[in-house]
């Protein structure tokens, strides 16, 4: 089983929808939980960050956490041709340990 | 502008060239990255630098060879590759790796074939 899962997509949705990215993971240790965004041909940028379980929202933009369930989600509301990019989930179980990240799902927004 | 740059952004090269890949950081960071990313693969982590000392090297191929002279710039010279070794690779900086607060800013890539 792979430390992080994520589907890769592709995930087309028209503007305005609700988009629901996750990622799944099998280590209990991880503590730290992000959303990278990666537009084409460009190096991905973090787009939320989460400690523990939780949400966390920014603008259009929430972060879940289910510890329990090992299951995170981000909720893009409102899409936007704009959020059309790959998201990339990434996680971490302790101060100085490098990020496990998952395959990335690519997002298409249509106008 | 992330604030990191990789030279040069396209290469391809003969499984017997050899050549470096380059990346200068202007944040003021004390870590430096490299990573490889391939189609339908997660981001793999190669080496880490921290205040210029190598702190990993993830099981990664001796033809793979990283340098880092300073803080803002790190290398990657490649050496008797293989066809599978095509991919993009990252660079990556962070302020203090311990901090582990995930911010990791990347430059945009050098995009890498190998015939």
């Amino acid at each position: 089983q792979k430390e992080v899962e994520q589907d890769p997509g592709p995930l087309s949705v028209p503007e305005g929808a609700i988009v629901s990215l996750n990622c799944t993971y099998s280590n209990s240790a991880f503590q730290y939980f992000m959303w990278y965004r990666q537009y084409s041909r460009k190096g991905p940028e973090l787009l939320m960050y989460t400690y523990s379980s939780g949400n966390k929202e920014d603008g259009r933009f929430t972060a879940q956490v289910d510890k329990s369930s090992k299951y995170i989600s981000l909720f893009i509301r409102d899409s936007q041709p704009s959020d059309s990019a790959t998201y990339l989930c990434a996680m971490s179980n302790q101060a100085g340990t490098a990020l496990i990240f998952g395959k990335g799902t690519t997002l298409s927004v249509s106008s | 502008e992330t604030g990191v740059t990789q030279t040069p952004r396209h290469l391809v090269m003969g499984m017997t060239n050899k050549k470096s890949l380059k990346c200068e950081q202007h944040l003021g960071h004390n870590a430096m990255y490299w990573y490889k990313q391939s189609a339908k693969k997660p981001l793999e982590l190669m080496f880490v630098y921290n205040f210029k000392e190598q702190t990993e090297n993830n099981s990664v191929p001796s033809r793979f060879s990283p340098e880092c002279p300073n803080s803002s710039h790190l290398f990657l010279h490649l050496h008797t590759l293989q066809p599978e070794d095509s991919a993009l690779y990252l660079c990556a900086s962070s302020q203090d790796p311990g901090r582990n607060t995930g911010e990791l800013f990347f430059g945009e890539g050098s995009r890498l074939t190998v015939l």
